[in-house]
């Protein structure tokens, strides 16, 4: 069962940065913080991943705070190509239930 | 990221009949194959699990006898689903895995039963 609660829908201004939060209070020690999102009528495309630190890469940012019940996905600079439903899972990586997530939709 | 097939991308069939959905692993071999469906404007719904050369484990208040999984190699399995009904119209989604670890997800296969 999905463990992670998340705003239903968010608006971005096209070239903004795109801050989507989670609440994942009842996280255990061993579960990671994943996101994934998907496009209109495709599969989950993954984003990133983190256990308690800090991660980027080339599509992301993801901020977990020290108590490690919260986290935040930064999209640096938005496109209309982001916009999409975003999951947050907490998993100890061997089984992926999806919440509602956050329909995010970038403005021009 | 992993590559993942699905086959068909969308299928149209008649109530009763039975439609097969191939998933393939294209570049890792999948030891666990999990199958999952979405309904219109909802959320994905993990239906169950298979590990390669087992029996699938379903989640509750899935069928096994209507959704007939087959994990027969590690990078191939299907998914039947039998005797189909408008309601059993869908998106389904697999997701091939090496056990745990970072999930990645097929393209879907939709399917409308008339």
């Amino acid at each position: 069962d999905a463990k992670t609660t998340q705003p239903t829908s968010m608006d971005c201004a096209e070239g903004r940065a795109a801050n989507l939060p989670c609440n994942h209070s009842t996280i255990s020690g061993n579960e990671y913080v994943y996101w994934y999102r998907q496009i209109h009528s495709q599969g989950p495309q993954y984003i990133i991943h983190g256990l308690k630190n800090n991660e980027t890469n080339e599509m992301a940012s993801l901020i977990i705070t020290e108590d490690r019940k919260s986290s935040t996905l930064i999209l640096p600079h938005a496109t209309l190509r982001d916009t999409a439903v975003y999951y947050c899972i907490v998993t100890p990586g061997n089984q992926f239930y999806f919440g509602t997530g956050t329909s995010l939709t970038v403005i021009p | 990221g992993a590559v993942v097939s699905q086959h068909p991308s969308w299928v149209i069939c008649k109530s009763g009949t039975s439609v097969k959905i191939e998933c393939r692993s294209l570049d890792f071999q999948a030891t666990t194959m999990f199958w999952y469906r979405q309904f219109p404007k909802q959320s994905l719904m993990l239906m169950a699990t298979s590990n390669e050369g087992s029996k699938a484990t379903y989640e509750q208040g899935v069928e096994k006898d209507k959704f007939l999984i087959n994990h027969a190699s590690l990078t191939l399995s299907t998914l039947t689903v039998t005797s189909a009904h408008p309601e059993d119209s869908s998106f389904y989604i697999c997701s091939p895995s090496q056990g745990e670890g970072t999930q990645y997800f097929g393209p879907g296969t939709r399917l409308l039963v008339l």
